[in-house]
């Protein structure tokens, strides 16, 4: 079973901080990289895909970084909003072709943006 | 579309008795997945199928079954439940992208499952 770790576990920030959090997994069995953000009471909603070392994705305020040599994903917030307070997830998955849906979860960083 | 719809959206169940939770798709993806959802714990994988007619085990199997006679359907069966199935229950689907394996998860609203 693959490892995915995420920290911290818990964050609060003011209204306009940056702030950043870490997703770090196995670089020996990269496949993909996933990011989703989990509103309280809802479902998780993905922000990001990455497969590429070196990838950089961006929406609107929230930007993701890939390193698989490594083994980590940073995904950056600018200017933290209250509507921005969520659980922040990543997942990795084996590199097997036909297994493309199994996604392993790291527990989360829960961010709090107070305004 | 619709997504990925799940029923019911809550239950109560005792000790021993069985059930199933439904989940449906409308996107045509083909990988679906069970997760759980406890405290502390992130999400957890049970079950995924990538495709119809073919299901596999994930991180916690024991006490589900599932199997996928469609593309759209993935339901979950709890054998004979116990109180450590008191869970949140999320189920997941995909799509093929090639050689990177899957795009990302579309999940649906849940089922918050109580065993007394």
């Amino acid at each position: 079973i693959l490892n995915v770790e995420q920290s911290p576990q818990s964050l609060h920030v003011q209204e306009g901080d940056s702030t950043n959090f870490t997703c770090s997994f196995p670089s020996s069995n990269f496949y993909a990289l996933h990011w989703y953000r989990w509103e309280t009471a809802k479902s998780p909603e993905a922000l990001f895909v990455m497969t590429l070392n070196g990838d950089e994705k961006k929406k609107g305020r929230i930007s993701a970084t890939l390193n698989t040599k490594e083994g980590y994903s940073y995904l950056y917030i600018k200017g933290s909003q209250p509507e921005d307070s969520a659980t922040y997830l990543c997942a990795s998955g084996p590199p097997i072709y036909n297994q493309g849906g199994k996604l392993i979860f790291g527990q989360g960083t829960e961010l709090s943006v107070k305004p | 579309n619709a997504g990925v719809t799940q029923t019911p959206k809550f239950q109560v169940l005792k000790t021993g008795q069985s059930m199933t939770l439904q989940c449906a798709q409308d996107m045509n993806h083909e990988y679906m997945s069970w997760y759980r959802q406890d405290p502390g714990m992130g999400l957890r994988l049970i079950h995924y199928s990538v495709g119809a007619g073919i299901t596999d085990q994930g991180e916690v199997p024991n006490g589900y079954n599932v199997s996928r006679s469609t593309t759209e359907d993935f339901p979950l069966r709890l054998l004979s439940a116990a109180p450590s199935q008191t869970s949140v229950y999320f189920c997941a689907s995909s799509y093929y992208v090639g050689t990177s394996g899957a795009g990302e998860q579309y999940f649906g609203p849940g089922t918050r499952l109580t065993v007394t």
